[in-house]
């Protein structure tokens, strides 16, 4: 059982460029999650899927977009990539995004954008 | 006023010793609650869920007090390997409620 896994753990764009973070999941969750992480800021959610066929967003969505590819995987691409969005990434899974369920991390894609 | 506050810290601490953080919530909707410790450059990982009741495990205390919506770690004779930050988080049993995580607080101990 690997978990939540992501790809890239680390990765430098210049401004403007593309990118697609994947987050996979094997725990037959029905909730996905991305977050950002900044120093002093904690955990900001970006947008998060409540089950496959859904997303919505969350905090801090602009500059982003998901796809809830299946069950299994959840992506966050960055179409234009600014400075600001220079964090560490998360994705998480859950059972569901209400109840006494817990919430499972991946281990994080670094970004820097220059 | 944020959705979930923790004091940032950090606390030092000598080895052995027993230490507190609270957390305070604003949503009195909110239903479940966890502790979830993250060590420097890795993911959050889940130290405890928090009960209505209260609840231990081994060396970690957790209370809950709805009342005043906070929640409580206590971490007795504090061991080397648990300087980490530890954040806690609030979640509500209404669809759409989002799963929200306090700032966390950074525990150092000292030998």
């Amino acid at each position: 059982n690997a978990g939540v896994t992501q790809t890239p753990k680390f990765q430098v764009l210049k401004t403007g460029q593309s990118m697609t973070l994947q987050c996979a999941q094997d725990m037959n969750h029905n909730s996905m999650y991305w977050y950002r992480q900044d120093p002093g800021m904690g955990l900001r959610l970006i947008y998060y899927s409540a089950s496959e066929g859904t997303t919505d967003k969350g905090e801090v969505p602009n500059g982003y977009n998901v796809s809830r590819l299946n069950k299994r995987e959840f992506s966050l691409r960055l179409e234009s990539a600014a400075p600001s969005q220079t964090s560490v990434y998360f994705c998480a899974s859950s059972e569901t995004p209400a109840g006494p369920y817990e919430q499972y991390f991946g281990p994080g894609t670094r970004l820097t954008v220059t | 006023r944020k959705e979930v506050e923790q004091d940032p810290g950090p606390f030092n601490v000598p080895e052995g010793a027993t230490v507190a953080f609270n957390c305070t919530y604003s949503n009195s909707a909110s239903q479940s609650f966890f502790w979830y410790r993250q060590d420097c450059r890795k993911e959050p990982k889940l130290l405890m869920s928090v009960y209505s009741s209260g609840n231990e495990d081994g060396r970690f205390t957790a209370q809950l007090n709805r009342a005043s919506q906070y929640i409580s770690l206590l971490i007795r004779d504090s061991k080397l390997s648990d300087s980490a930050t530890y954040l806690c988080a609030v979640n509500g049993n209404n669809y759409g409620q989002n799963f929200v995580f306090g700032p966390g607080t950074r525990l150092s101990v000292l030998p």
